[in-house]
């Protein structure tokens, strides 16, 4: 059974670049059968696509925070991360990792998330 | 981009009702839709995918419906732990988005 955990700073200074990663557990993040990818949630709000990855050189991210973010992978530590620079109080939230699954259908291929790391939250403060 | 809007935001319900949360796609996503569950300081649960496939484990009383630009969640027949928020994400392209959440209270 995959596992996803989020590990990383809980508190980044304004301005300063958020970094964070996603061990994969009980799969291998090199398969190439999925897409890596991370979302959030501010406090009380709803869920953001943040990007994803599927190989080193195919990631794709929200246009709202594509100037800031990039995605990678590390296969040999079975591990996605992001950065996110330059961030303001706007980016404080619970960062999730996630695995995009997927079906082949003959209506065309479905996407999904899951499963989900437990999220881990990042608070912008000086 | 895809805005998604569900409705209600929230809803007030006791144990054993049935009940029916909408989402809306600003244009059509054919059966790309998926909804979620999500508890209190936990990550989000998958419950449907492609608009109206269960997912492995999840109780029978979930079901999805619809295409194009209408979708709907229903609960047969509420049990306490469903008490929760839903959150209903367009899969059709990048990038991604999700509903603002359904609040289901007692």
């Amino acid at each position: 059974q995959v596992q996803l955990q989020e590990s990383g700073p809980g508190l980044v200074k304004p301005s300063q670049t958020l970094s964070l990663t996603c061990t994969v557990s009980g799969g291998s993040i090199n398969s190439g059968d999925y897409y890596w990818n991370w979302i959030r949630q501010p406090a009380g709000k709803g869920l953001e696509w943040i990007g994803r990855i599927y190989t080193s050189d195919s990631a794709n991210y929200s246009p709202s925070l594509r100037s800031r973010v990039t995605i990678s992978l590390d296969t040999s530590k079975n591990q996605f991360s992001l950065r996110l620079s330059s961030v303001t109080a706007a980016d404080t939230a619970v960062y999730y990792c996630a695995r995009e699954g997927r079906i082949l259908t003959v209506g065309g291929v479905y996407n999904w998330f899951d499963p989900w790391g437990q999220g881990t939250l990042v608070t912008v403060s000086s | 981009d895809i805005q998604m809007t569900q409705s209600p935001s929230s809803l007030s319900a006791s144990v054993g009702d049935r009940v029916t949360i909408t989402c809306r796609a600003s244009q059509s996503i054919s059966s790309y839709l998926n909804w979620y569950l999500q508890k209190p300081g936990k990550a989000p649960k998958l419950l449907i995918y492609a608009a109206s496939s269960l997912q492995s484990g999840v109780p029978s009383r979930f079901s999805g419906s619809g295409s194009g630009t209408d979708f709907t969640l229903t609960i047969s027949s509420l049990q306490p732990e469903d008490f929760a928020t839903y959150y209903c994400q367009q899969s059709y392209s990048t990038p991604y988005s999700f509903g603002q959440g359904t609040k289901l209270e007692i």
